[in-house]
């Protein structure tokens, strides 16, 4: 599986823009950047995936860049409930039912403070 | 979306012992996964958990000491084997939706301690 990084660590201000990095120098053509985050003393959730274009949807965007070595999660307005660990995970797709597993890496902690 | 529970939510066990956790989904699902969390750490993927064969095991992850059973799509179990105190984790259950993101959604986990 291609290796994603992250910061280990990450702050905010409540309200502020987050912009949370991630380089994957080593992606494939059918691999999806996926983003997970995971709320203390809870499972991980969705937040956002992508392929190619940049991506927004109620809880997030998703930059990623044109040679798609490297992407960013949007938080536009942080709230305290955002605190959490969030993963970039590439995952391939191959077709079908064809997915690629879910691999986590150790993701960055974001603290918000307000 | 599904809604994922898992019993037991947490237990102290010995060693020695096995504990089997339980996964129910409130969809039939075509996927299921087994994660483990060990303090502090990320997540690892134990095994896939297929409806109707055997589970398919990550490196480093064994049937005799994590057997899986699925008995149908809705339904999956996860025994940890003679357990020693280095299992103490929290056991995660995951299954791939059918939308058109893919996502996967996570159980709330069973957290166990080994004495």
């Amino acid at each position: 599986d291609a290796k994603t990084t992250q910061p280990n660590s990450m702050e905010s201000n409540e309200e502020e823009p987050v912009h949370l990095p991630c380089n994957h120098s080593t992606i494939s053509g059918t691999d999806y950047i996926h983003w997970y985050r995971q709320l203390p003393s809870q499972g991980p959730e969705y937040v956002i995936h992508g392929l190619t274009s940049n991506v927004n949807n109620r809880m997030a965007s998703l930059a990623i860049a044109e040679d798609r070595k490297s992407s960013t999660l949007i938080l536009h307005r942080a709230t305290l409930r955002d605190a959490a660990v969030y993963y970039c995970i590439l995952r391939g797709y191959a077709g079908g039912t064809s997915y690629g597993k879910l691999t986590f890496g150790q993701g960055t902690i974001l603290t918000v403070h307000p | 979306s599904a809604v994922i529970s898992q019993k037991p939510s947490r237990d102290i066990c010995q060693r020695g012992t096995s504990l089997t956790i339980q996964c129910q989904v409130d969809s039939q699902v075509t996927m299921m996964f087994w994660y483990r969390q060990q303090p502090g750490q990320s997540l690892t993927l134990i095994a896939t958990a297929n409806q109707g064969s055997e589970a398919t095991y990550e490196s480093g992850f064994v049937i005799d000491k994590f057997p899986i059973s699925r008995p149908n799509l809705t339904f999956s179990t996860l025994t940890v084997s003679n357990m020693s105190p280095e299992d103490s984790s929290i056991y995660l259950c995951s299954v791939l939706g059918d939308s058109y993101y893919n996502e996967q959604f996570f159980g709330p986990g069973t957290r166990l301690t080994v004495l």
